[in-house]
């Protein structure tokens, strides 16, 4: 089972809304990431926790606020996003072999966020 | 400075015969190559990979091969199918799995019956 499921699906939120992004595996996975992909572009990376602890902020704005409540769960908060924010949001997951190699990762489908 | 470059935005190829995706990198650190694969409105999905200590991978109908000293993989898809239309991204990362995976900016590629 190399499944990374996210919800919601699509998301279509206001400037002043709070909201959350889910991402869920069941791999046994110890590394978590949060990508952020805007149409005809690569991912772009914007966190990543080993271990459930943040290791990698790609110095993302405040108004994104992740989360590793357990090693099977990661959420992202969102508040305060402004209209350029409108991305699809990818979840992904990978081993986390202590540093003994480099490893895949395994994407969830994404969460469309539009931002009105 | 785009670290991982995919040159060809978009690829047609027809049914049966062979696509050939190139990627180039600038980073000589880099040690560890994917191939992804994402079709409109989902997730990248993991393809294939290499590691810098091989020069050739194949899985099925996907083969990647690596030059190092060119800093160049190319990713075969041998016979090409119609399903196989989608963005494939090549990727690379350094040693350890902190660093980052560094995505090229993608080719698209039509597979026509």
């Amino acid at each position: 089972d190399t499944e990374v499921t996210q919800t919601p699906k699509h998301l279509v939120m206001g400037m002043t809304n709070k909201k959350s992004l889910k991402c869920e595996q069941h791999m046994g996975h110890r590394a978590m990431y949060w990508y952020k992909q805007k149409a005809k572009k690569p991912p772009e990376l914007m966190f990543v926790y080993s271990y459930e602890k943040l290791s990698i902020n790609e110095s993302v704005p405040s108004r994104f606020s992740p989360e590793c409540p357990n090693s099977s769960l990661l959420n992202l908060h969102l508040h305060a996003l402004q209209p350029e924010d409108s991305a699809l949001y990818l979840c992904a997951s990978s081993q986390e072999d202590g540093g003994q190699g480099s490893e895949t990762q395994y994407f969830g489908p994404g969460t469309r966020l539009t931002v009105l | 400075d785009q670290q991982v470059k995919q040159n060809s935005p978009s690829l047609s190829v027809q049914e049966g015969r062979i696509s050939i995706l190139n990627c180039d990198y600038t980073n000589s650190m880099f040690d560890y190559f994917l191939w992804y694969k994402k079709y409109p409105a989902e997730g990248p999905t993991f393809l294939i990979s290499i590691s810098s200590i091989k020069d050739k991978n194949e899985d099925g109908r996907f083969t990647v091969f690596l030059n190092k000293s060119a800093k160049h993989l190319s990713l075969h898809i041998v016979p090409s199918q119609p399903g196989d239309s989608a963005v494939y991204f090549c990727a690379a990362s350094g040693k350890t799995s902190y660093d980052k995976v560094i995505f090229g900016p993608g080719t698209s590629l039509s597979v026509i019956p």
